[in-house]
């Protein structure tokens, strides 16, 4: 079936830098979600990107979409200790029984002070 | 609003034996996912159900079960434990029945370890 493959797997940044995860598909998407797991927590939803070309920011959290919808990034402005956590991208795609979200494999953030 | 919760939170159990892990969604959803997350293959998608009826299945074996009730609760059965099926299992609740296109409220998660 089809998978989304997230770069980097892990980033380590000193607090105050950027940080930037991408995620690629090989087919077009239709959608693609980003998700926050906290260590110790659960997935928290943080933005659905539908359109081509569509970026959308949340304070220091800048979303792409491609034009193609085929790739998307999470870029991090001034990482703060708080950011700690790993990004999942998800896509609708395609399965054996029909459509699911299918997650990435994540890109884990460390930030030290 | 109550978040999705799930029960249990830890479990232990031997090889060959069967679990049932249960998930309640946020009042109103229909729509309840479940994943296994392990560290070597992240978020993999096991089924979703909506309405009681099981919409989409993921890659996994048939030891891997789950049913929905018409109160939306939902639960999983794991049947012929094996030790690679230590993980945690994420539920994850949404309102619509497109629920790829629609925020995804995960529970805390049943931590299975199989000895």
């Amino acid at each position: 079936g089809q998978q989304v493959m997230q770069i980097p797997q892990y980033q380590h940044v000193q607090e105050g830098e950027d940080f930037t995860t991408y995620c690629n598909s090989s087919t077009t998407l239709s959608n693609i979600q980003w998700y926050k797991q906290r260590p110790g927590g659960h997935p928290v939803f943080l933005i659905q990107l539908v359109k081509s070309g569509e970026v959308k920011k949340q304070k220091r959290l800048t979303f792409q979409f491609g034009e193609a919808k085929k790739n998307s990034s999470l870029h991090i402005t001034a990482t703060q200790t708080t950011d700690v956590g790993t990004y999942f991208c998800a896509a609708l795609t395609n399965h054996q029984a029909g459509t699911a979200l299918i997650f990435g494999k994540g890109t884990t953030l460390s930030v030290s002070s | 609003k109550a978040g999705v919760t799930q029960t249990p939170r830890y479990l232990i159990k031997t090889r060959g034996q069967q679990v049932t892990l249960s998930c309640s969604p946020i009042s109103g959803h229909r729509s309840v996912s479940w994943y296994q997350q392990t560290p070597g293959q992240g978020l993999q998608f096991l089924f979703e159900y909506f309405s009681e009826t099981q919409r989409n299945k993921g890659n996994f074996p048939g030891r891997f079960s789950g049913r929905q009730f018409s109160n939306s609760r939902s639960e999983m059965n794991v049947s012929t434990l094996e030790l690679g099926d230590s993980a945690l299992y994420l539920c994850a609740s949404s309102f619509s029945r497109t629920s790829g296109y629609n925020e995804q409220f995960f529970g805390p998660g049943t931590r299975l370890t199989v000895l």
